[in-house]
């Protein structure tokens, strides 16, 4: 089964500070890789998705983030945050095969502080 | 395009009573998934919806049901609730099956 790891429960970062946000999986078989944000009494809002290509995924808002399939990785980044991207993030999985739900991390609380 | 929509927004309920949430997807989209979201659980999947027929199901007791209309329009059921169900329940649309999901702002249920 795939498992979705999310190093940091919150980051605080000051604004216009660079930030990452950190997330790594686990599958025995080939997924495809999601980033969603949740503002406070919202749903989720799809940031990027990795299916094939360029490791360098570019998203909304200024994120990006880099697959390493080497290490597992999916690491979200923004090279200049604004107090308007405090929310949750969450790293998301899914199989290109078979059982295709997606399975998310626990979430990473991003405060970005004036 | 309207997004997803979800009904109704808030609820309370208490032990022992029966619950139907539901689910309207973007117009055009035959795909619903349902997701529960628990602080100490995180996100959670329920269940998968394609063309009335569920097509994937999450690790939750049977009190947990679904379904779909001919509309694509989704309701999901929870039966002689527990404390333990008060949740954000999450609704995804996407245009088939396997393709990108778009949530809805999801229903926020209270177990009292």
């Amino acid at each position: 089964a795939q498992s979705v790891t999310q190093l940091d429960s919150q980051v605080p970062v000051f604004e216009e500070a660079p930030v990452e946000l950190r997330c790594n999986y686990s599958s025995s078989v080939s997924v495809y890789l999601f980033w969603y944000v949740q503002y406070p009494n919202q749903g989720l809002q799809l940031l990027l998705k990795y299916l094939s290509g360029s490791t360098l995924v570019k998203g909304i808002n200024g994120f990006e983030a880099e697959f390493n399939k080497s290490q597992t990785s999916f690491h979200l980044r923004k090279p200049s945050v604004h107090i308007s991207d405090t929310a949750e993030y969450f790293c998301a999985v899914r199989l290109d095969t078979g059982r295709r739900a997606l399975t998310f991390g626990s979430g990473t609380r991003l405060q970005v502080q004036p | 395009k309207a997004g997803v929509t979800q009904t109704p927004r808030y609820l309370i309920k208490t032990r022992g009573q029966q619950v139907t949430l539901s689910c309207s997807p973007i117009s055009g989209h035959r795909s619903v998934s349902w997701y529960q979201q628990t602080p100490g659980q995180g996100l959670q999947f329920l269940f998968e919806y394609f063309s009335e027929t569920q097509r994937n199901k999450g690790n939750f007791p049977g009190r947990f049901s679904g379904r779909q209309f001919s509309n694509s329009r989704s309701e999901m059921n929870v039966s002689t609730l527990e404390l333990g169900d008060s949740a954000l329940y999450l609704c995804a649309s996407s245009l088939l099956l396997n393709n990108e999901q778009f949530f809805g702002p999801g229903t926020r249920l209270t177990v009292l």
